[in-house]
């Protein structure tokens, strides 16, 4: 089992819609958690840490669910401009997910 | 400016060759990482560094070497190019671990023929 694992999707999606991404992990013991965004051919950027209590940032929220082991990205009022690809990053080596291309369509 | 920066942007190699990929960051760093990404796949890691002299394989290793003479160079090297290594290469480095934003290099984009 790979020790991170997401959908790849890809997810189409209409303007306005709601969207949500969960990413699995193996590790038990991992403490971090984040949540970065890729353009095509770009460098990934940070979008969100993932904190415990869960939290929220604009039309983002994240949230990690120890007991089942993964950590979810939920995206409000889609708009065309987040149509990326959504990696996780689990721990603290900084090793990512395959990442979830996501699509918003007007 | 201040980040990470990663040379060549472009790159094709015969197979067998050797090359160093350059990665720099400036801002006094501790980890510094390297990965390679594939066609619809995300990053996978190569090899990662914690501090100056201290260098570690990640998920795919083989084929690659790094060293980590100062904080500031984590240079990545190809000995013998293979066909399998055409990817896209990013270089990353972060203040320590568990810090959450790493900052990226623009990428390499390297074709082995």
């Amino acid at each position: 089992r790979k020790e991170v694992e997401q959908d790849p999707g890809p997810f189409n999606v209409p303007e306005g819609a709601t969207v949500a991404f969960n990413c699995t992990y193996s590790n038990s013991a991992s403490q971090s958690f984040f949540w970065y965004r890729q353009d095509c051919r770009k460098e990934p950027k940070l979008l969100m840490s993932v904190y415990s209590s869960g939290n929220e940032d604009g039309r983002f929220t994240a949230q990690l669910n120890r007991a089942s082991q993964y950590i979810s990205l939920l995206i409000r009022d889609s708009k065309l401009s987040d149509s990326a690809t959504y990696l996780c990053v689990v721990n603290n080596d900084m090793r990512f997910g395959a990442g979830t291309r996501l699509t918003v369509k007007p | 400016n201040a980040g990470v920066t990663q040379t060549p942007k472009f790159q094709v190699l015969k197979t067998g060759q050797s090359m160093t990929l350059q990665c720099a960051q400036d801002m006094n760093h501790e980890y510094m990482s390297w990965y390679r990404q594939d066609p619809g796949m995300g990053l996978r890691l190569i090899h990662y560094s914690v501090g100056a002299g201290i260098t570690d394989q990640g998920e795919v290793p083989n084929g690659y070497n790094v060293s980590r003479s100062t904080t500031e160079d984590f240079p990545l090297r190809l000995l013998s190019a293979a066909p399998s290594q055409t990817s896209v290469y990013f270089c990353a480095s972060i203040l320590r671990r568990g810090v959450p934003e790493a900052f990226f290099g623009q990428g390499t984009r390297l074709t082995v023929v």
